[in-house]
């Protein structure tokens, strides 16, 4: 069973330029998540997508844009890049629905390094 | 505004103690906390979780303790080997339910030394 698996393993991008980052979930999840991750820092919450649609959303400016393919795989888009948005991007897929009360675990992909010169 | 915080960005254990990692919070409405082991070149995998409503949650060599008084976790892994030797995420959440966003803390990098 392959687990959480991302598109590309490295990027290099230059300041301006647009981005589509790929992930692909684990079997039977439908549900993405994308973290970003600076160096040194935790990951922290971009947005969620289920049934295709945006769930919720981090606090990040709308440059950061995606989108939930009907097999539930998933891109994170991001435009006119900065220096700043330089990080591994992580996706993570779970379960969306309601089980019972239990908490959904999210499994976490290998991330895309994303750098911006 | 960082809600998770982990103070301590590494912590230097001999094999065979006990490694004690901490984690501290402000938002009253986490219910739900996790730890997650990153290793390099690797996304962070799940390793153990606390409800809000327990203050104690043990599975093999790893236990997580909560004090929701004081906002603080703490992972406790006994005996420490040489492959637990990674970065450590806390996390929490703000409802149990579905597929809730995960808010993490920086990381502390744990080295377990032969």
């Amino acid at each position: 069973d392959a687990g959480v698996t991302q598109s590309p393993t490295h990027l290099i991008k230059t300041r301006g330029q647009q981005v589509t980052l790929r992930c692909s979930p684990k079997s039977g999840h439908d549900t993405v998540s994308w973290y970003q991750q600076a160096l040194g820092q935790g990951p922290q919450f971009i947005f969620q997508y289920y049934e295709e649609e945006e769930r919720q959303r981090g606090n990040f400016p709308d440059r950061f844009s995606g989108h939930q393919f009907p097999n539930y795989s998933s891109e994170l888009n991001v435009n006119a890049l900065l220096l700043g948005d330089s990080a591994l991007y992580l996706c993570a897929s779970s379960l969306g629905s309601v089980t019972g009360g239990f908490y959904n675990e999210q499994f976490f992909g290998p991330g895309t390094r994303l750098t911006v010169l | 505004d960082q809600q998770v915080k982990q103070n301590s960005p590494s912590l230097s254990v001999q094999e065979g103690r006990i490694s004690i990692l901490n984690c501290d919070y402000t938002n009253s409405m986490f219910d739900y906390f996790l730890w997650y082991k990153k290793y390099p070149a690797e996304g962070p995998t799940f390793l153990i979780s606390i409800s809000s409503i327990k203050d104690k949650n043990e599975d093999g060599r790893f236990t997580v303790f909560l004090n929701k008084s004081a906002k603080h976790l703490s992972l406790h892994i006994v005996p420490s080997q040489p492959g637990d030797s990674a970065v450590y995420f806390c996390a929490a959440s703000a409802g149990v339910q579905g597929a809730q966003k995960l808010v993490f803390g920086q990381g502390t990098r744990l080295t377990i030394n032969p």
